[in-house]
């Protein structure tokens, strides 16, 4: 069983809608949450970093947490064409390496 | 904003060629990282680095793999002999004490 799983789509969204990214994962010792941007050929770029399970909100973006589902969702309102990007989930324990889920490729269409 | 810088951005190498991968971590961080993605595939853990040596690495991180710190500020990743399979973008990575981390703007390696 991989430790993270993420759809990879690819997902294709109107501008202005709410989109939903999901990932699931194994280990339950995994405490830090995070969500990464990554553009092609670019290095990934924080969005949310959430510590134990709940929810968090900056701007129109909400990362959610559920540790007894082992599920992490991330949201975004309003989407716009400048979201269109990779989406990756990461997710590590008590040590440091990080598991990452293999990203969900999203298109706002204008 | 602080960053991580990375250079070169693109390297080219034949295979078989040592190359050499350099890191600026942000400078009040303590924990160092190279991660890889090969084109279209997850990215992926290859070691971590505290205090001068290597506190985790995984199953890529073979013999072929090295890292080092040699002064204040550079962190970088030596391949010694490159492999057609080793192309990919390279990430380096830091963090002070706890995540998340902060990523570079990557190295793309390509092996011909």
């Amino acid at each position: 069983q991989k430790e993270v799983e993420q759809d990879p789509g690819p997902l294709s969204v109107p501008e202005g809608a709410i989109v939903s990214l999901n990932c699931t994962y194994s280990n339950s010792a995994f405490q830090y949450f995070m969500w990464y941007r990554q553009y092609s050929r670019k290095g990934p770029e924080l969005l949310m970093y959430t510590y134990s399970s709940g929810n968090k909100e900056d701007g129109r973006f909400t990362a959610q947490v559920d540790k007894s589902s082992k599920y992490i969702s991330l949201f975004i309102r309003d989407s716009q064409p400048s979201d269109s990007a990779t989406y990756l989930c990461a997710m590590s324990g008590a040590g440091n390496q990080f598991y990452f889920g293999t990203g969900t490729s999203l298109t706002v269409i204008p | 904003e602080p960053e991580v810088t990375q250079t070169p951005s693109h390297q080219v190498t034949q295979m078989g060629q040592e190359v050499i991968l350099r890191c600026v971590p942000i400078s009040n961080h303590l924990y160092f990282y190279w991660y890889r993605q090969i084109l279209g595939q997850k990215v992926e853990f290859l070691v971590s680095f505290y205090n001068n040596e290597i506190s985790e690495k995984s199953e890529i991180f073979d013999d072929q793999f090295s890292v080092e710190r040699p002064d204040g500020s550079n962190f970088t990743l030596k391949i010694r002999s490159t492999k057609l399979e080793d192309s990919a973008m390279y990430f380096c990575a830091s963090i002070p004490q706890a995540p998340p981390y902060t990523f570079g703007s990557g190295t793309r390696l390509t092996v011909v």
